[in-house]
């Protein structure tokens, strides 16, 4: 089925690990996203891409990189874990941004410790 | 900057009732804004996109609003089931991203 794929679904990191989780999609689009929910709390973009080689920031990418050398793949970089990046993890798709939906991923929850 | 507030945070209801979410925004500049569901452990969903020039958008027994003037937008449910209970986000297209609500957890009892 078409949509945004997310691996992996689980993961427990040490403090201090890294560990880079995957993004794809098979719907063309040029925009992608990441975010994270933390409990209770709505999602804060990380990370968004407008096509292949361009990346920028979002309002919390500190501890956290990315890149995009293909349209389908948007993967996402934890570099030095720390406890405060536990959270769950949602890559996004749209054709465009402006009056275009967004296609989710089924996340990944991650667990420092 | 762009504030999206969901009220009530939580709400349970006896199957079968009509009920309304509500999602408030500050700035009415906005492309669109989307509802997604969200069910626990998994991904979120798309239900319904309102572009900013629409007043609103009806799927099934889902019926959403928007008004930019007031900064608000509903999200109506008809005859309630058990299969409902969810969270519920709203999201607002402002300025090339977008911004969301924390939801409203809603609990719909047989």
């Amino acid at each position: 089925n078409a949509g945004v794929t997310q691996t992996p679904k689980f993961r427990i990191l040490k403090i201090g690990q890294s560990m880079t989780l995957q993004c794809t999609q098979d719907m063309n689009h040029n925009y992608m996203y990441w975010y994270r929910q933390d409990p209770g709390m709505g999602l804060k973009l990380i990370y968004y891409s407008v096509g292949a080689g361009i990346t920028d920031k979002g309002e919390v990418p500190n501890g956290y990189n990315v890149s995009r050398s293909t349209t389908e793949d948007f993967p996402l970089r934890l570099e030095l874990a720390a406890p405060s990046q536990t959270s769950v993890y949602f890559c996004a798709s749209s054709p465009r941004t402006g009056n275009y939906g967004y296609t989710f991923g089924s996340g990944t929850r991650l667990t420092v410790v | 900057k762009q504030e999206v507030t969901q009220i009530p945070a939580a709400l349970s209801v006896p199957e079968g009732e009509n009920l309304v979410l509500n999602c408030s925004f500050t700035d009415s500049a906005i492309y669109n804004l989307q509802w997604f569901r969200q069910d626990p452990g998994k991904g979120l969903t798309s239900l319904l996109l309102i572009q900013s020039s629409q007043r609103e958008q009806t799927s099934g027994r889902l019926n959403a609003s928007l008004d930019k003037s007031s900064g608000r937008s509903t999200l109506y449910i008809a005859a309630s089931q058990p299969g409902d209970s969810a969270t519920y986000l709203c999201a607002v297209n402002s300025n090339y991203q977008l911004i969301w609500g924390a939801g409203t957890k809603l609990i719909i009892k047989p």
